[in-house]
């Protein structure tokens, strides 16, 4: 199987770092994809990493171990919008696996 | 406007009913898909299309049936809804994979349906 493992609810407060983990079977995926999704709206991409380390994107950095089947988003600076799901999914030659999502909460 | 378009937004129905979801994209992808999303199971995939002639089960087909009628334009039926259909329900589209091995899937808004 090719399954997705990441923690069902965090919380963190506001300006500060929060660190989201991602586990997954390590045959089957040619990289890990990272989704955000806010409440009842659609998922939107935030990053991808195919090879092993860290991609950083402004405030949000992904980081990938192949070997581990190992992921992490990494939020700096969190501010109150970043409360949503962040969604981890493998990807396939075909499709993309998604893991069940962390629902982050961001408090003042 | 959405490059990726579900229509209905909303929708209730009662059980034994049939109803189609639909899907238009402007992204000119060749691939569709359509997935569930259920409150603690993630999002999971019905079926997926690589093409108009190109139509695939994925993990949780059953009760439920597809339509390529052209590049743009996924749709997704249940030919006779029950109760444990009511989910939110999510188009996807994508470009073939790239060289680098990936391809980014994009989303439409979603459709809420409700099985009473």
């Amino acid at each position: 199987g090719q399954n997705i493992d990441q923690p069902t609810e965090m919380t963190a407060t506001e300006g500060a770092i929060v660190q989201i983990n991602c586990t997954y079977q390590t045959s089957g995926f040619n990289g890990l994809f990272w989704y955000q999704q806010h409440a009842g709206e659609a998922p939107t991409f935030l990053s991808y990493n195919v090879l092993d380390g860290l991609e950083e994107k402004g405030r949000f950095s992904s980081f990938l171990s192949r070997s581990k089947g190992y992921s992490y988003l990494l939020l700096k600076e969190l501010q109150m919008k970043d409360s949503a799901s962040y969604l981890c999914a493998g990807a396939g030659s075909y499709q993309l696996t998604f893991g069940k999502g962390t629902k982050l909460s961001v408090i003042p | 406007d959405a490059d990726v378009t579900q229509t209905p937004r909303n929708r209730i129905t009662k059980t034994g009913k049939r109803i189609m979801l639909e899907c238009s994209q402007t992204k000119g992808h060749d691939r569709m898909y359509w997935y569930r999303q259920d409150p603690g199971l993630g999002l999971r995939l019905i079926y997926y299309s690589f093409d108009v002639k190109d139509i695939n089960k994925g993990e949780i087909s059953d009760g439920y049936s597809v339509s390529r009628q052209a590049q743009a334009k996924f749709s997704l039926s249940l030919e006779s809804a029950i109760p444990n259909q009511t989910a939110l329900y999510f188009c996807a589209t994508s470009d073939r994979v790239r060289p680098q091995g990936y391809t980014e899937a994009f989303f439409g808004q979603g459709t809420r349906l409700t099985v009473v």
